[in-house]
């Protein structure tokens, strides 16, 4: 069975400090991480995937298989950066469960001035 | 581009009482879910469609819960007859699938279901 924990169901931090959202899978195999955010009143939506690498409004996540986490990481804060983080896994492309998103209980990111 | 479209945005029935869900999805994308998001949790999947089939429906409690998606567009979610733990928001969502690739899932702004 695949799962998702983020172990932090809130976290404060000050404007321009580094942030930290946490994120653990369970999944037997090789998955497909994501991170999803979604601000107040607005959508769900992508923030970003690990297999694209890439650097989105100045977060990043590595994907760390020893430790099966994969952490959401922002050196310097930002105040529209509040929102609520949602980790979420997929299962490998060919496989029965691609496609099909597990998500974690969220994070409620809080950025103060 | 037009987004994931939903309705109604919010329902308030009592239990026992019939309720439905619509969703149109992105024009394009052939595959199609539905989750529900109980309050303080993540979404979980209930149904995954590609084009017209359902692919996935483990989640979908099936004694109470249907869902169709005729032509592979639109799709409706049905809950007959509600029960006081349906209360939750129901999110659809839509994607492209193309071979082995599943490209982003984009979801709508979801139905606010309260079961009084």
């Amino acid at each position: 069975a695949q799962r998702v924990t983020q172990p932090e169901k809130l976290l404060s931090v000050f404007k321009g400090a580094p942030v930290e959202l946490k994120c653990n899978y369970s999944y037997s195999g090789s998955p497909e991480l994501f991170w999803y955010v979604q601000y107040s009143r607005q959508r769900l939506q992508l923030l970003l995937r690990h297999i694209s690498r890439e650097s989105i409004k100045g977060f990043t996540a590595d994907l760390n298989k020893g430790e099966t986490s994969f952490h959401l990481k922002k050196p310097f804060a930002q105040e529209e950066d509040s929102a609520m983080y949602y980790c979420a896994l997929s299962g490998a492309a060919g496989g029965t469960s691609y496609g099909k998103l597990t998500f974690g209980q969220g994070t409620i990111l809080t950025v103060h001035p | 581009e037009a987004g994931v479209v939903q309705s109604p945005r919010y329902k308030i029935i009592e239990k026992k009482q019939p309720v439905a869900f619509w969703c149109n999805p992105i024009s394009g994308h052939n595959t199609l879910y539905w989750y529900r998001q109980n309050l303080g949790q993540g979404p979980e999947l209930l149904i995954r469609y590609e084009n017209e089939e359902a692919v996935d429906d483990s989640q979908l409690p099936k004694d109470r819960f249907s869902a169709e998606r005729l032509k592979g567009v639109d799709s409706t979610l049905k809950i007959q007859p509600a029960e006081l733990g349906d209360s939750a928001v129901y999110l659809c969502a839509s994607s492209r699938i193309a071979g082995l690739t599943t490209y982003e899932q984009y979801f709508g702004p979801g139905t606010r279901l309260t079961v009084t």
